[in-house]
C-alpha cells in the first residue's frame, strides 16, 4: 500500500525549532518530487515547500523562506522539514505530499498530517 | 503570492450539477495548464480529483470534470451525490516556481 506517515509535530514556543519527518512506503520514493502543505485550524490549504527527486532543487513559499529547510534521505525513504524561528502563524497541520511524475502540481498521495502548535 | 479566489460556498440538490470557479492571474492559471482540484471531507486529508486542468486520476468518477478559460479554472460536478459534500480546493503552478491554492469552497448537498 502506498503510504506517507508524518511525525515530529507538537507544541513549541515562539522562536523555537521543530523537525518533521515523513516516512514513505509502497512506492519508489527516489523517483518522486515531494512537497509539504499546511493547513491552519479551520483554514485552507497552503503550499510550503518542494524538493526534487535527487535533492538538487528546493523551493519555498515566501512565508517560510529562510526559516524552513526541506530535505530527503532516499536511502531511508524519508522526507524532512526543519522549521526554525517558528511563529504563531506557523501553527497548522503539516501534510507530506507526493507529486505525480510528469504532472506538475498533481499531489496524488497525502499523509494524515502532523499538528504543529506554536504558542507560549 | 496571493491565494487563488474561490467562492466560499456552493450548493445543489442531488442529481443537479454545480460548478466551482477558481480565479488567478496571468502569473499562474493564465500561463500554465497546471491546475489541480482537491476534495477534502471534514477531518480527512485532501484527495486529488483533477490535474492538469482536466485530467482525472484513476478511480475518480467521470461526474467530475475540469476546464480553464484565461485566468479562471472551473470544476464541474454533475449528478450531485450526498457523498460529494466536502471542501474543494484548486491549486496552480506559478511563475515563481511555487504553487498556490485557492481559499476553498464548501459544497453542500441539499
Amino acid at each position: 500500500e502506498v503510504q506517507l506517515v508524518e511525525s515530529g509535530g507538537g507544541l513549541v514556543q515562539p522562536g523555537g525549532s521543530l523537525r518533521l519527518s515523513c516516512a514513505a512506503s509502497g512506492f519508489t520514493f527516489s523517483n518522486y518530487w515531494m512537497h509539504w502543505v499546511r493547513q491552519a485550524p479551520g483554514k485552507g490549504l497552503v503550499w510550503v515547500s518542494r524538493i526534487n527527486s535527487d535533492e538538487s532543487t528546493t523551493t519555498y513559499a515566501d512565508s517560510v523562506k529562510g526559516r524552513f529547510t526541506i530535505s530527503r534521505d532516499n536511502a531511508k525513504n524519508t522526507l524532512f522539514l526543519q522549521m526554525n524561528s517558528l511563529r504563531a502563524d506557523d501553527t497548522a497541520v503539516y501534510f507530506c505530499v507526493r507529486a505525480l511524475v510528469n504532472a506538475w502540481g498533481a499531489f496524488d498521495i497525502w499523509g494524515q498530517g502532523t499538528m504543529v502548535t506554536v504558542s507560549s | 503570492q496571493s491565494a487563488l479566489t474561490q467562492p466560499p460556498s456552493v450548493s445543489g440538490s442531488p442529481g443537479q450539477s454545480v460548478t466551482i470557479s477558481c480565479t488567478g492571474t496571468s502569473s499562474d492559471i493564465g500561463s500554465y495548464n497546471r491546475v489541480s482540484w482537491y476534495q477534502q471531507p471534514p477531518g480527512t486529508a485532501p484527495k486529488l480529483m483533477i490535474y492538469e486542468v482536466s485530467n482525472r486520476p484513476s478511480g475518480v468518477p467521470d461526474r467530475f470534470s475540469g476546464s480553464k478559460s484565461g485566468n479562471t479554472a472551473s470544476l464541474t460536478i454533475s449528478g450531485l451525490q450526498a457523498e460529494d459534500e466536502a471542501d474543494y480546493y484548486c491549486s496552480s503552478y506559478t511563475s515563481s516556481s511555487t504553487f498556490v491554492f485557492g481559499g476553498g469552497t464548501k459544497l453542500t448537498v441539499l
